[in-house]
C-alpha cells in the first residue's frame, strides 16, 4: 500500500525559476512534514520541516506548503540554482512512539544554467 | 568529524556470500536505523533500534539481521547474498524523547553490489 505519493518523478528547471515538488499521504497520523536533500553519492540530509498547525514555512529559497484538509505538502524553490540539483524526498513522520518514516519515491531535479 | 559513518563504502561480493555493514554515530543520540535505496531511488526503511532494543522491523527477508552493541552502534549482516539484495544500504540515526518528532541524519551509505 502506497501511502506517500510524490511528483513529479523528475522536473527540469532553468536557472532563477521556481521548483514545485508535490507530495500526497493517506495516513492521518502524519504529524510532522520534512523534505530531505540527497546529492548523489551522499546520503540524505534534513532541508527543511512543517508541523501541522501551520500552513507554511519559509526558510530562505525553500518554503514548504501544507494543506491538512487536502492531505498534501509541497516543496518550493525559489530562484533555483544549479546547485539545487539533486533528488528531493517528502518524508512525513507519525507522532507517537518510535518514528516510522515513509519516504516519497523521490523527485529528481535537475536545474540548467 | 563525521557524525554517522558507515563501512566500508563500497561492497562487491559473490551470490551466496556472508557480509556485514558496520554503523557509528559520534551524536549521541539513541535511535538507529537502516534503510536500503534500490537503482530507482527508493528509499524504504529495514530496521529501527532505540537504545540497544529492536523496534521496527519491517518485511525483510531474515538473512538479514541487524545487531546493536551499544546505543552508537547498528551493524547489519546479510547471509547468502542475493543478487537483489544490490542496493545502497544507509545508516541513519536521530534523538527520540516519547513523542518527540526528530529529525534523522543518515550516513554516507554502502554500496553493495553482489555478482
Amino acid at each position: 500500500q502506497q501511502q506517500v505519493k510524490q511528483s513529479p518523478q523528475s522536473l527540469i528547471v532553468q536557472k532563477g525559476g521556481i521548483s514545485i515538488i508535490n507530495c500526497a499521504y493517506e495516513n492521518t497520523a502524519f504529524d510532522y512534514f520534512p523534505w530531505y536533500q540527497q546529492f548523489p553519492g551522499k546520503g540524505p540530509a534534513l532541508l527543511i520541516a512543517i508541523r501541522p498547525d501551520v500552513s507554511e514555512k519559509k526558510e530562505g529559497r525553500f518554503t514548504i506548503s501544507f494543506n491538512k484538509s487536502a492531505k498534501q505538502f509541497s516543496l518550493h524553490i525559489m530562484d533555483s540554482q544549479p546547485g539545487d540539483s539533486a533528488t528531493y524526498f517528502c518524508a512525513p513522520q507519525e507522532a507517537g512512539g518510535y518514528q516510522k518514516v515513509t519516504f516519497g519515491t523521490g523527485t529528481k531535479l535537475q536545474v540548467i544554467p | 568529524d563525521t557524525a554517522v559513518s558507515q563501512t566500508p563504502k563500497y561492497l562487491v561480493t559473490q551470490m551466496g556470500n556472508d557480509k556485514s555493514i558496520k554503523c557509528e554515530q559520534n551524536l549521541g543520540h539513541d535511535t538507529m536505523y537502516w534503510y536500503k535505496q534500490d537503482s530507482k531511488k527508493f528509499l524504504k526503511i529495514m530496521f529501527s533500534y532505540n537504545n540497544k532494543e529492536l523496534i521496527i522491523n519491517e518485511t525483510v527477508p531474515n538473512r538479514f539481521s541487524p545487531k546493536s552493541p551499544d546505543k552508537a552502534h547498528l551493524n547489519l549482516h546479510i547471509n547468502s547474498l542475493e543478487l537483489g539484495d544490490s542496493a545502497v544500504y544507509f545508516c541513519a540515526s536521530s534523538r527520540t524523547s516519547g513523542g518527540s518528532l526528530e529529525t534523522q541524519y543518515f550516513g554516507p551509505g554502502t554500496r553493495l553490489l553482489v555478482l
